[in-house]
């Protein structure tokens, strides 16, 4: 099976735009879940989407918002870009509600916001 | 806030054992011992998980006390790509995808 792909890989923004990242799972699955990782806050849960509806949501500003398609693939979008938005964001797809979900983890995109 | 204490960082001999501890005193009766690793600039990966009796697979076994307040990782023999940061996670199987991570043990495996 494929893994989990992400695109872009990297992303360089300035302040005040917006950005779309993009997620595909590995197939089959179901559930999305987002994260950013700063050197300074490490990993942290941005939201999680199972059939197309979001289930979960971490601690993040309303700039920070996702959606999830038919096909399992997700979108996150980040407008009025900071500069502390500068980060990894990785996607990771489990096949939830079975049981044996380990979550699997695309590559990242790199966001730098100058 | 994570629900895991590790030590930051620890070092082991290639070849040897490497063996990551992890406290998690408040661990609620339905919830897993999960393991993950990142290596630098890549995704997390998975590499084990429990609840309360000893799990091994090909990566590496996983040894949770009685009392299920903390565990330890072994990487039986441990090779230069098993540096990395390695997470002790805690949570709910089966139920959500969200994982906390807390800072984790930077393993550095020398020759």
């Amino acid at each position: 099976k494929a893994g989990v792909t992400q695109t872009p890989r990297y992303l360089i923004k300035t302040r005040g735009q917006q950005v779309t990242l993009s997620c595909s799972p590995i197939s089959g699955h179901r559930s999305v879940s987002w994260y950013q990782q700063t050197p300074g806050q490490g990993l942290q849960f941005l939201f999680e989407y199972f059939s197309e509806t979001q289930r979960n949501k971490g601690n993040f500003p309303g700039r920070f918002s996702g959606r999830q398609f038919s096909n399992s693939r997700s979108e996150m979008n980040v407008s009025t870009l900071e500069l502390g938005d500068s980060a990894l964001y990785l996607c990771a797809s489990s096949s939830l509600p079975h049981t044996g979900d380990e979550q699997f983890f695309g590559p990242g995109t790199r966001l730098t916001v100058l | 806030d994570a629900k895991t204490t590790q030590p930051p960082s620890m070092d082991c001999a290639e070849g040897r054992a490497a063996n990551l501890p992890c406290n998690h005193s408040t661990i609620s009766g339905n919830e897993y011992v999960y393991w993950y690793r990142q290596i630098h600039s890549q995704g997390p990966q998975y590499i084990i998980h429990g609840l309360k009796n000893n799990e091994t697979n090909e990566m590496a076994s996983l040894i949770i006390t009685e009392d299920r307040k903390s565990s330890t990782l072994i990487l039986p023999h441990a090779t230069l790509r098993d540096t990395a940061v390695y997470y002790c996670i805690v949570r709910v199987s089966g139920n959500t995808g969200k994982l906390i991570f807390g800072q984790g043990t930077t393993l550095q495996v020398k020759p």
